[in-house]
């Protein structure tokens, strides 16, 4: 099925650096998400984004929803270690119920 | 809010056996669910989209005879796997959503292994 492209697939880091991923889409989105997902468990809901342009917060982390919206990006600030998992975005064309899923990016992080 | 439970977490049955997933939603009313298939160190895969009272939509390719879905209330789904084979064997999650909102909610997932 479709697959958002999402990178990069795995980041190897050292606790207390900063974390950047995106997203991009060939197709326009209405709605990017963004889940974490720790092993063995269903993903957790981040963060949501509706508007294009739209920048938003929670606690460390920061995504945006590209103004083309065709594409997202999530930041995570100062790393510690339950950071550690599998991020997904996932987005949303306009009268759709279902999400489309990125490929996942793979934190590790080094203490 | 929007927790969204899943039983069993795991279940192990024998092949040509017929297992059953449930998915609710403790706090919210859902008129939408989902139920997804995650192979190892694979992303999500849709495998069809349920809305109450009515008959599931299955993506391409998942037979709708061997993953029998139903949505009978606003609060409760399940997943029938039918005549389960080893390459059924997988990681199954359910999510949820309501009527004004596109977000969706999971479930932490059923982990099914056929002998």
């Amino acid at each position: 099925g479709q697959q958002l492209n999402q990178s990069p697939q795995s980041m190897f880091i050292q606790e207390g650096e900063d974390v950047s991923m995106n997203c991009t889409s060939s197709s326009i989105f209405n709605t990017w998400l963004w889940y974490k997902q720790d092993p063995g468990e269903g993903p957790v809901l981040l963060i949501a984004l509706y508007k294009a342009g739209e920048l938003t917060s929670n606690g460390r982390l920061t995504a945006q929803f590209g103004i083309t919206r065709k594409d997202s990006f999530l930041n995570i600030s100062a790393s510690i270690p339950s950071d550690v998992g599998i991020y997904f975005c996932a987005g949303q064309e306009e009268g759709a119920q279902k999400l489309v899923f990125g490929q996942g990016t793979r934190l590790t992080i080094n203490p | 809010g929007a927790v969204v439970s899943q039983h069993p977490s795991w279940v192990i049955c024998k092949s040509g056996t017929s297992v059953k997933i449930e998915c609710r939603s403790l706090d919210f009313q859902a008129t939408t669910m989902f139920w997804y298939r995650q192979f190892p160190k694979q992303s999500l895969m849709l495998m069809a989209t349920s809305n109450e009272g009515s008959k599931a939509t299955y993506e391409q390719g998942v037979e709708k005879d061997k993953f029998l879905i139903n949505h009978a209330s606003l609060t409760l789904s399940t997943l029938t796997v039918t005549s389960a084979h080893p390459e059924d064997s997988s990681f199954y999650i359910c999510s949820a959503s309501w009527g004004g909102t596109d977000t969706q909610y999971f479930g932490p997932g059923t982990r099914l292994t056929v002998l």
